[in-house]
């Protein structure tokens, strides 16, 4: 079983702040994506990377695939209430990829 | 276009009960998958189908069953429901299986008592 750890799991911050979520693993992944789901909701997709070393920029996120194809991050700049919600990163395995193994989550709240 | 479609959105069972997790898209996507969210556990998969006629296990089969005889429909059995199957329970389709967005149904929350 492929493990993808995110950190921080919770966050809380004020509007304004910036803050980056973590994901990594010991396994090679053919690409990474991150989703972001709303209560109630199914995760919907924010982005793909697939290559080593890859940054997309969403608005004011910021994605990054590390080097080695194993690890991933999220940086959000000056952060709204309207990015609160539960941000998943997800691997395709490069043997079977068919499969997406998702992340342990990171809630993220951000208030007035 | 509906996307994914789950049904029901919620369900109580009893211990040793059985029932089906209904999940249809109508996006003609080859591959489709179940997966279960626990709190702090992220998705876990159960099972995936690449086509028609085709499944495999994830990581926590145990306790489900699927079948896929449509490109449309991929239902999950329960065969004897356990506490420990207290879910919310999500069904996602992709168009093919390399490095594409997963969409997701609304899911279905389950509660074994």
């Amino acid at each position: 079983t492929q493990l993808l750890e995110q950190s921080p799991q919770f966050l809380s911050i004020q509007e304004g702040e910036n803050l980056t979520v973590y994901c990594n693993s010991s396994s090679v992944f053919s690409s990474l994506q991150w989703y972001r789901q709303e209560p109630g909701e199914g995760p919907v997709l924010l982005v793909t990377v697939v290559t080593g070393g890859e940054v997309k920029k969403l608005k004011r996120l910021t994605f990054q695939f590390g080097d080695a194809r194993k690890d991933s991050s999220l940086h959000i700049t000056a952060a709204q209430p309207g990015d609160t919600g539960l941000y998943l990163c997800a691997g395709a395995s490069t043997g079977t990829a068919s499969k997406l193994t998702f992340g342990t989550g990171t809630r993220l709240q951000v208030t007035l | 276009n509906a996307g994914v479609t789950q049904t029901p959105k919620f369900q109580v069972l009893k211990t040793g009960q059985s029932m089906t997790l209904q999940c249809a898209q109508d996006m003609n996507h080859e591959y489709m998958s179940w997966y279960r969210q626990d709190p702090g556990m992220g998705l876990r998969l159960i099972h995936y189908s690449v086509g028609a006629g085709i499944t495999d296990q994830g990581e926590v089969p145990n306790g489900y069953n699927v079948s896929r005889s449509t490109t449309e429909d991929f239902p999950l059995r329960l065969l004897s429901a356990a506490p420990s199957q207290t879910s919310v329970y999500f069904c996602a389709s992709r168009p093919d299986t390399w490095n594409t967005e997963a969409f997701f149904g609304q899911g279905t929350r389950l509660t074994v008592v």
